[in-house]
């Protein structure tokens, strides 16, 4: 099924571990992007990709890693959790710029404990 | 830098009504997209349309349309005849054809339609 697949679909972590969150597309989008939802903050962007080998900060990036090897694949690694990291995280993609919108995962929601 | 403002944290209505969801934006490109998106309550987000700014008609999908003001710098979104399926947070968001592409989007509006 052509989408954006993202797992695992729920995690708890203790604060101090380290985890990645995985996001694959096999619509050979060039951009994908990592965005948190928390209550009330709307989706806030954390890192973005517009191609294989090229990434870059978003809003609110601080304690987050990703890297962009393959155009399919672009995963989120928190280094060190910490409760703030607490929320739903959304991976999503789009050809060029997004004319046909952007296509979402169905998210993560971690907690960290 | 973009921002997308959505002031309107929640809204009330009973199935029938009309109702429209704001959405204001600012940017200094002259080029850019808007989008709104849908999440249902059960939490994956639905794309719903995208407009580029050359493109100011007003556009209707059924039940849904939306209005394009440049001079506003608004882009609302109107659903007639609500219905209690349509309850869902709506998100607004613009993206930058000068910049990365990527959507920044507001803190979105709950709309509950009562039965």
């Amino acid at each position: 099924n052509a989408g954006v697949t993202q797992t695992p679909k729920f995690q708890v972590l203790k604060t101090g571990q380290s985890m990645t969150l995985q996001c694959a597309q096999d619509m050979n989008h060039e951009y994908m992007s990592w965005y948190r939802q928390d209550p009330g903050m709307g989706l806030r962007l954390i890192h973005y990709s517009v191609g294989a080998g090229i990434t870059d900060q978003g809003e609110v990036p601080n304690g987050y890693n990703v890297s962009r090897s393959t155009t399919e694949d672009f995963p989120l690694r928190l280094l060190s959790a910490a409760p703030s990291q607490t929320s739903v995280y959304f991976c999503a993609s789009s050809y060029g710029s997004g004319e046909l919108g952007y296509t979402f995962g169905s998210g993560t929601r971690l907690t960290v404990v | 830098a973009q921002k997308v403002t959505q002031a309107q944290t929640e809204i009330s209505v009973v199935e029938k009504e009309d109702v429209t969801l704001d959405c204001v934006y600012e940017t200094r490109d002259t080029t850019y997209y808007l989008f709104w998106y849908k999440q249902p309550p059960s939490g994956e987000l639905v794309f719903l349309i995208r407009r580029n700014s050359f493109d100011e008609q007003n556009e209707i999908s059924g039940r849904y349309s939306w209005n394009f003001q440049k001079s506003t710098s608004s882009f609302n979104f109107t659903i007639t005849a609500s219905q209690v399926v349509d309850s869902a947070v709506y998100f607004c968001a613009l993206s930058e054809v000068g910049g990365s592409y990527i959507p920044t989007f507001g803190r979105g509006t709950s709309l509950i339609v009562h039965p």
